[in-house]
Parts: C-alpha cells; structure tokens; sequence
C-alpha cells in the first residue's frame, strides 16, 4: 500500500515559472489538503479538498491553484513562483474531514525559488 | 483564530531522561487536540488525540499527553526518551469535527547519547 506519494522530492524554479506539484493517495481517502512548511512557523494550510470537484482555501492560497478531478489525485499549481514560495510542501489525506480520522502525509517537496 | 503555541523550539534531553514539549492554544470554546511527529526526511505522523473524556491521552511510542482545559494546554509527555524519538514534534488542534487542522510551529527534540 503506497500511501500518500508526492513527485517531486526536489525541484529548483526560477522567479517566474510554473510547475505543478503532484499528489496522489491510494487509500480511496475523500479529504486532501496541501501544507507548506517553514522555519519557525510550522505547517500552513494552502488549499483542500473535501471530495473530488470541490476545493477550498486554507490559511495561506494566493500563489497556488489546485482542482480535484479524481478522488486519487490532489495536484498544487504554482502559476508564477516566486522567492517566498520558497518551502517543503506536505500534501496529506484523510478518510474525511472527520477528527476521528488521522491525516496521513505524504513524504514532501522540497521547493527552491531562485 | 485559532493559534497554537509551542514554547519551546529546540529541546535536548539525555537518552533515558523524562521530557516535557509544551503546547498552548487559544481558545474560547472546546478544541479537539493533536500531537503529530516527524522523523528526519519524512511527513508526519499522529502520536496522539485528544477529542473528549479523560484528560490524560496515551499515544504510540510511549507518549502521552494531558489535556488542562484551565490552563489550555496539551503538553506532551515520555518518561524516557530513546535515541529514535530524536525528531521534530508538532502541536495541532481543531475547533470543530468539520475544521481545518491548525499546526503549531512544532519543537525539535534532541536526544544525546
């Protein structure tokens, strides 16, 4: 059972490109979310999903597009990165959105915005 | 909003010595509670919930955590620590059954042979 598996491990962009960063979970969970974690600040929600066609922003959206098209797949949009995007991206799942649920984290991305 | 505190953002502790990670949170009204932990390279994982009933909340690995709703907080706890529980150790609650999990900005535990 794979899990929560995130491609890439590591990616280097220069200021002003795109990329997507890939999510897929194998549990058949309807909830899935995208973090990024930073020094000193701990993990900060950018977007979820509470089943596949519906999304909806966390703490911290403006920069990144996410769509849910299949219950398997969450991908994360950088539309033009920038220097403060700069982060480890967690994406994790979950059953549902339930707290008798625990979230299940993928294994990062390492993102570097030069 | 929500918020969580983490006292204390580095914490070494002898190999078999006790340990106490401090977690504060803000709020006015019931909160269900969470410690998740990360290992070195890796995504987090849940230690431990604390959602309702008895205060005291044991979790995996020999942790365990008290809820003090007076004080809120939900410190976590381990009477002897192994080299293994050396990792980055995060707080997180949850207003609501249906809310977003809020993180704190976690604590890194070092233990020294």
């Amino acid at each position: 059972n794979a899990g929560v598996t995130q491609t890439p491990k590591f990616q280097v962009l220069k200021t002003g490109q795109s990329m997507t960063l890939q999510c897929a979970q194998d549990m058949n969970h309807e909830y899935m979310s995208w973090y990024r974690q930073d020094p000193g600040m701990g993990l900060r929600l950018i977007h979820y999903s509470v089943g596949a066609g519906i999304t909806d922003q966390g703490e911290v959206p403006n920069g990144y597009n996410v769509s849910r098209s299949t219950t398997e797949d969450f991908p994360l949009r950088l539309l033009s990165a920038a220097p403060s995007q700069t982060s480890v991206y967690f994406c994790a799942s979950s059953y549902d959105r339930n707290i008798n649920e625990k979230l299940f984290f993928g294994s990062g991305t390492q993102l570097s915005v030069l | 909003a929500q918020s969580v505190t983490q006292l204390d953002s580095q914490v070494p502790v002898f190999e078999e010595a006790p340990v106490e990670l401090r977690c504060n949170y803000s709020s006015s009204v019931s909160v269900y509670l969470f410690w998740y932990v990360q290992y070195p390279n890796q995504g987090l994982q849940l230690l431990l919930k604390y959602l309702s009933g008895s205060t005291l909340v044991k979790g995996i690995n020999g942790f365990e955590a008290e809820f003090n709703k007076s004080q809120t907080s939900f410190h976590l706890r381990k009477p002897s620590v192994h080299i293994s529980d050396t990792a980055e150790y995060f707080c997180a609650v949850m207003k609501t059954s249906y809310d977003k999990v809020i993180f704190g900005p976690g604590t890194s535990l070092s233990v020294i042979p």
